[in-house]
């Protein structure tokens, strides 16, 4: 168990460019969850994957984000036409079925400039 | 819809102090409470969790009891060390068709001075 990893762990970028994140959660974890943090605030929910399903998006989620979990592992982030707004962390968690423990991952710090 | 109510911070005791960080929430049916921890530097760390009424989670020292009665699930540790220094997140969950999506408040940042 290695653990829920984010890369990259840093990102600038400049207005209106696309930046992609990508997650790797634990192994055997089916479920898989974005999360937004903004500074001085608790994490929101973006959305979830159950394996390569993506079976709800918040309404944070502008049409600018998308998110997919291709073949149930890994899982990638996108964010097109960046605005100084989407400045954040973004975290991501993963979860069993049998366990009600979602553990998360070191998230990716982006500043849009 | 769902919210968690936590007290603000920042909060700073000295070592060997008593700690209270009071959570309320706000949701429907009967969600599963939980503590996380974020550590300088560090991602989020469950820290505890009760996932029914009257239940009691524990560790390192730090527990919080589900009271449903006043929708409270407050962090309590008898003896605070300098290590203890960290934000502090309240978090509820409801398990919606195998969505356990958190809610989360907006964090207690806790400074611990020896």
């Amino acid at each position: 168990d290695t653990g829920v990893s984010q890369n990259p762990r840093h990102k600038i970028t400049k207005r209106g460019q696309n930046v992609t994140f990508r997650c790797d959660p634990i192994s055997e974890h089916n479920r898989l969850y974005w999360y937004r943090q903004t500074l001085g605030q608790g994490p929101e929910f973006l959305t979830y994957f159950q394996n390569e399903a993506q079976l709800e998006k918040s309404r944070l989620l502008s049409d600018r984000f998308s998110a997919e979990r291709p073949k149930g592992s890994f899982s990638t982030l996108e964010i097109q036409r960046t605005e100084q707004g989407d400045s954040a962390m973004y975290l991501c968690a993963s979860s069993s079925p049998l366990q009600e423990t979602q553990y998360f991952g070191p998230g990716t710090r982006l500043l849009v400039l | 819809g769902d919210s968690v109510t936590q007290m603000e911070g920042p909060v700073t005791l000295s070592e060997e102090a008593f700690l209270t960080i009071n959570c309320t929430y706000t949701a429907t049916g009967y969600p599963s409470l939980f503590w996380y921890v974020q550590y300088p530097g560090e991602g989020l760390q469950l820290l505890l969790k009760a996932t029914k009424a009257d239940d009691k989670g524990s560790n390192k020292g730090f527990e919080a009891t589900y009271r449903k009665e006043t929708t409270s699930f407050h962090l309590e540790k008898g003896s605070v060390q300098v290590s203890d220094s960290a934000v502090y997140f309240c978090a509820l969950s409801r398990a919606d068709f195998g969505n356990e999506k958190l809610t989360f408040g907006t964090g207690t940042r806790l400074t611990i001075i020896p």
